[in-house]
């Protein structure tokens, strides 16, 4: 499984745009990247998934480039109730995931 | 539609008792899986199931026995608990990594091993 790299904490004040960027410099062919989050004391929530390019939703937006070693989520004007920890994942799409430390995203007032 | 429950929330253990926690999901999901977080660490993947009737190891298995013998339970056990195993632990469940190809957790169960 592809081993990933991304910031342990990150701070933001609400209503910027937040990116966190994710280095997985051994992303296989048939791997996809995967995006959760997970506030205290509870299971973690996807939030996006995608193989290349460009994928947006209601949440979020994922931004891949074309060497896909790299991928960077990004959530525009955050709030309070965005603060939790974010984990990017890298796996096959047939396979199970393993979750890192993920990143720690503080939003002041 | 309860989505995954789990059972107990909360449990206390002396060292060296043994006891089930109960992962149940009415999705009817193919995969189920048990994380173990502790704190302020990522999640790490104890067991998993592709299917009723199997189990495979995951990270950390050690200490710990799973059964999938109905395709909406995932039971984790342990069977001399120790207190290196105090944690939080998540179960999961999805559709197999088709096109949907994402997970869904259930609340957590905190586990104390004194």
């Amino acid at each position: 499984l592809a081993k990933t790299t991304q910031p342990i904490s990150m701070d933001s004040y609400e209503g910027q745009e937040v990116n966190i960027t994710c280095s997985h410099n051994n992303i296989a062919t048939n791997d996809y990247i995967t995006w959760y989050q997970q506030f205290p004391s509870q299971g973690p929530r996807f939030i996006i998934q995608g193989y290349k390019t460009k994928v947006t939703n209601e949440v979020a937006s994922l931004f891949i480039p074309a060497d896909r070693k790299s991928s960077t989520l990004s959530l525009p004007r955050v709030s309070l109730s965005d603060t939790a920890v974010y984990y990017c994942l890298v796996a096959p799409f047939t396979d199970k995931l393993i979750f890192g430390t993920g990143t720690r995203l503080q939003v002041f007032p | 539609n309860a989505g995954v429950t789990q059972t107990p929330k909360f449990r206390v253990l002396k060292t060296g008792q043994s006891m089930t926690l109960l992962c149940a999901q009415d999705m009817n999901h193919e995969y189920m899986y048990w994380y173990r977080q502790d704190p302020g660490m990522g999640l790490r993947l104890i067991h998993y199931s592709v299917g009723e009737g199997t189990t495979a190891k995951g990270e950390v298995p050690d200490g710990y026995n799973v059964s999938r013998l109905k395709k909406q339970n995932f039971l984790l056990g342990l069977e001399s608990a120790a207190p290196s195993q105090t944690s939080v632990y998540f179960c999961a469940s999805s559709p197999g990594r088709g096109i949907s190809g994402q997970e869904y957790f259930g609340p957590g169960t905190r586990l104390t091993v004194t």
